[in-house]
């Protein structure tokens, strides 16, 4: 099925870590990738592939993944990491080639 | 650098058409496909489809078969979407997104890792009468 399921918000005290997951049958066959989204902006790229950060991304992003779950965490949360993320990946079983999770709005107390 | 530029806002007639471009520069436009994707108010990201720019080529969300259309103009280095029979619902932010990829060999394990990256500034198209 063509779904990825993120949890719609949480929130992270100020130098803390949050983890954010995505939930999909495709993952089990390919990377998430997940993107950061402003209000009023493009989404931009944090994390692709493994565990890959493009350039310009800091290192408190990472990626991870198990088995259907995909997960980005942040560690050391800043102010301007409050934002809505949201995880991508193919799928080849489904509809839709490509499919977006739900988006998680993460909220830095 | 490489970048993406859209075209501006449009407001359009339900039942009109609308075609939105993207230009493309800072990179070999006929290297890497090209993603739309869309966004309606207070809403998540929804992938609409994907052309190649070298052969033109294009893959459809079954959600907007018959609907969309995408082309390119490789004189240009421009992709073209147009959503046609606009509804209410149609009212979002269109964004274009470079696809890219990447295939590693892991001993016997042939594996493709797959992003967006840029996205165009997005292009809001609202539908109302």
């Amino acid at each position: 099925s063509s779904e990825l399921t993120q949890d719609p918000a949480v929130s992270v005290a100020l130098g803390q870590t949050v983890r954010i997951t995505c939930q999909g049958d495709s993952l089990r066959s390919y990377y998430a990738s997940w993107y950061q989204q402003k209000p009023g902006q493009a989404p931009v790229l944090v994390i692709y592939g493994k565990n890959n950060r493009p350039s310009g991304i800091p290192d408190r992003f990472s990626g991870s993944s198990s088995g259907n779950t995909a997960s980005l965490t942040i560690t050391g949360a800043q102010a301007e990491d409050e934002a809505d993320y949201y995880c991508n990946s193919r799928d080849s079983s489904g509809n839709h080639p490509y499919v977006f999770g739900t988006g998680t709005k993460v909220t830095v107390l | 650098q490489v970048q993406l530029v859209q075209s501006g806002a449009e407001v359009k007639k339900p039942g009109a058409s609308v075609k939105v471009s993207c230009k493309a520069s800072g990179y070999t436009f006929t290297s890497y496909y090209m993603h739309w994707v869309r966004q309606a108010p207070g809403q998540g990201l929804e992938w609409m489809g994907i052309i190649n720019p070298s052969g033109g080529s294009t893959s459809y969300a079954q959600k907007f078969q018959g609907r969309v259309t995408m082309t390119r103009d490789t004189s240009t280095s421009t992709v073209y979407m147009e959503l046609s029979s606009l509804r209410s619902e149609d009212t979002a932010v269109y964004y274009c997104a470079r696809d890219c990829r990447i295939t590693m060999v892991r001993g016997v394990i042939i594996e493709t890792v797959y992003w967006f990256d840029p996205w165009g500034q997005g292009t809001l198209v609202t539908v109302s009468s």
